[in-house]
């Protein structure tokens, strides 16, 4: 079945630096890519999502990027803040089915 | 305000009972789903449904069963509870489609 694959598990920055978090996944019918953020003892919540018809978005200091063709997907965060440290989940939907999260990567931004 | 509630938030029972977990959403959502999860770490799917009378297992057998009897409310029932079992369960909800999942505070189980 699908999957996605979500690298690095685990990040570590010093304050300021920008952090990337790339994800790869099979299926070309892929056509929406979420990104979630779970602070410690919190529940997931969606940061920053795209559909399959964009290669870019933007929302202040974070970013999501988009290749299609190389069927890989990533998160941008700049000017990291200790606020950012969490553990940073991205998925993808394929026509209104199940939702395929990746295992996360665990951001540590160190001040 | 629209939401998504998980009751109870903490529980601590012996092995070989039963228990359930209740979730209920407020946003008037159709899809929802069960989550597995270990503090920080991979998000297992258990359960989900597109609607009401639709069920559908996950990628994670775990001995459970679900029902969705009512668009809001979408309880979990674990028929004999083992220490495996000893996790938090994430409760989520969606409109129809690819769309932004609202997750709720979740259960933490212990199982002795």
């Amino acid at each position: 079945g699908e999957n996605v694959e979500q690298h690095p598990s685990t990040l570590s920055v010093q304050e300021g630096d920008s952090a990337v978090i790339k994800c790869t996944y099979s299926d070309s019918a892929s056509n929406y890519f979420p990104w979630y953020k779970q602070e410690l003892g919190k529940r997931p919540q969606l940061i920053i999502d795209i559909r399959s018809n964009v290669g870019e978005k933007k929302d202040q200091r974070i970013a999501v990027t988009l290749n299609k063709t190389a069927k890989h997907f990533s998160l941008h965060i700049t000017e990291t803040q200790p606020e950012d440290s969490a553990v940073y989940f991205c998925a993808l939907g394929a026509g209104g089915f199940k939702t395929i999260f990746g295992a996360g990567t665990r951001l540590f931004v160190k001040a | 305000e629209a939401d998504i509630y998980q009751t109870p938030r903490y529980l601590v029972i012996g092995t070989g009972k039963k228990i359930t977990l209740e979730c209920s959403q407020t946003m008037g959502h159709d899809k929802m789903y069960w989550y597995q999860q270990d503090p920080g770490m991979e998000l297992h799917l258990i359960h989900y449904s597109y609607g009401v009378n639709s069920t559908e297992k996950g990628d994670l057998s775990s001995e459970s069963t679900v029902s969705r009897i009512r668009t809001e409310h979408f309880p979990l029932t674990l028929e004999s509870a083992r220490p495996s079992h000893t996790s938090q369960y994430l409760c989520a909800s969606s409109e129809s489609g690819d769309n932004e999942q609202f997750f709720g505070p979740g259960t933490r189980l212990t199982v002795l």
